[in-house]
Order: structure tokens, then C-alpha cells, then sequence
């Protein structure tokens, strides 16, 4: 699976947009990009995932850039219980089974 | 909503004992997985299982692992003679299929702590 790249941390004001960047420069075409999130200790949560095309669910937006090299996830209205670790994951579409997770973003909403 | 169950929240053991910890997947999923995650540190893979055969297994889940789904509701993470180091949070999931863009739902996690 392609290595993702985020920032270790990012500040948000509640009720504004939170735009969470990922780098993955390596991917490749039959890989989407999916995107978790961890509040404190509970499990990962799924939020979204995309392979080239902008998707959009209740929770947050996934914009892909047309080389696929980057991504950005929006919350469009950060509330405080969105303060959580937010994980980009690249992996195949078919055949390898487990989430490799890295660092992710540690996502604060401030009030 | 249907979610993943985990049992216990809470575990605490003595080194060298064993320990059985117990999820119970969404009904109509197929593939099951543990991942675990030590304090302050990433959420890693251990293994994971379909059609009752371990599918996947990384260099942590060695001989002192092993998993089973002994009906058909419950699926178990066995550590056998539990170290130190086996103190974390694990997290069960699944998911309906594997192949494709599906989803893994996680449970709420066991902390287990090693004496």
C-alpha cells in the first residue's frame, strides 16, 4: 500500500470548516483512499473513501486531486465532538484485507 | 445501528496467564480482523480471518496468538501466556467483504493490562 503522508497535528474553530491534508504521492491506480478517525481510545471510525472522483457523505467531503497525489478531507462544520486523530489510509481495492495505519492528524475543535 | 460488540472492557492479568477476548461482528459480515494498539502508540494490525482460516496474520501475532469463531455469533483473540508487553487496547472489526472498497467496523476495544 502507498505511504501517506499528514500533519502530526491542526487547530479548528468550532462551526468553521476543518480541512485535513494528505500526501500520497505513490499511489497507485487501483488504490482509494480512505479516511478514519479515532476519538481518544474508543475504535476507528470509517468517514469516507474515494478513488479519483470527489465524494461527499453525512459526515465530511473527500476531495482527491486529478493526479490522485493528494487529498483533502473536510468537516464542514467542526463541532467539539470532532476533536479526534483522523487517519488517511491508501490501500488496493481488492485483495489485501487490513488497514495500515500511520500517525494521523490529531484534529483539535476549539470553542 | 448494527455495531461490533467487544467483552470485557476491562481486563487485567497476571503475566504468564491466559486470556480469551470476545467480540461479537455485525451479523451479516463475512470478515473479521484484530488490530491492537499499545498506549501513545498506532493502531496495528494482528490478523485476520474468513471463512473460519486466518486470511492474514502480521509479525506480531505469533505462536502465544490465535484466534476462532466457535459459533456463530462470537469471534475470539487467545493469548496464551500473556508478557508485559501484550498490555493495550484490542480492537475487533469487520466487514462485509473484503475485495472492493468496503468498510471495517470496530468495536469499542478491550484494554488489557499485564502484571
Amino acid at each position: 500500500d502507498a505511504k501517506t503522508t499528514q500533519p502530526t497535528s491542526m487547530d479548528c474553530a468550532e462551526g468553521r470548516a476543518a480541512n485535513l491534508p494528505c500526501n500520497h504521492s505513490t499511489i497507485s491506480g487501483n488504490e482509494y483512499v480512505y479516511w478514519y478517525r479515532q476519538i481518544h481510545s474508543q475504535g476507528p471510525q470509517y468517514i469516507i473513501h474515494g478513488l479519483k472522483n470527489n465524494e461527499t457523505n453525512e459526515m465530511a467531503s473527500l476531495i482527491i486531486t486529478e493526479d490522485r497525489k493528494s487529498s483533502t478531507l473536510i468537516l464542514p462544520h467542526a463541532t467539539l465532538r470532532d476533536t479526534a486523530v483522523y487517519y488517511c489510509i491508501v490501500r488496493v481495492s481488492r485483495g489485501a484485507q487490513k488497514l495500515v495505519f500511520g500517525q494521523g492528524t490529531r484534529l483539535t475543535i476549539n470553542p | 445501528e448494527p455495531e461490533v460488540t467487544q467483552t470485557p472492557s476491562h481486563q487485567v492479568t497476571q503475566m504468564g496467564q491466559e486470556v480469551i477476548l470476545r467480540c461479537v461482528p455485525i451479523s451479516n459480515h463475512l470478515y473479521f480482523y484484530w488490530y491492537r494498539q499499545i498506549l501513545g502508540q498506532k493502531v496495528e494490525f494482528l490478523v485476520s480471518f474468513y471463512n473460519n482460516e486466518i486470511s492474514e496474520k502480521s509479525e506480531i501475532f505469533d505462536d502465544q496468538f490465535s484466534v476462532e469463531r466457535p459459533d456463530g455469533s462470537n469471534f475470539t483473540l487467545k493469548i496464551r501466556s500473556t508478557k508485559l508487553e501484550d498490555s493495550a487496547m484490542y480492537f475487533c472489526a469487520s466487514s462485509e467483504r473484503v475485495a472492493g472498497n468496503n468498510e471495517q467496523f470496530f468495536g469499542p476495544g478491550t484494554r488489557l493490562t499485564v502484571l
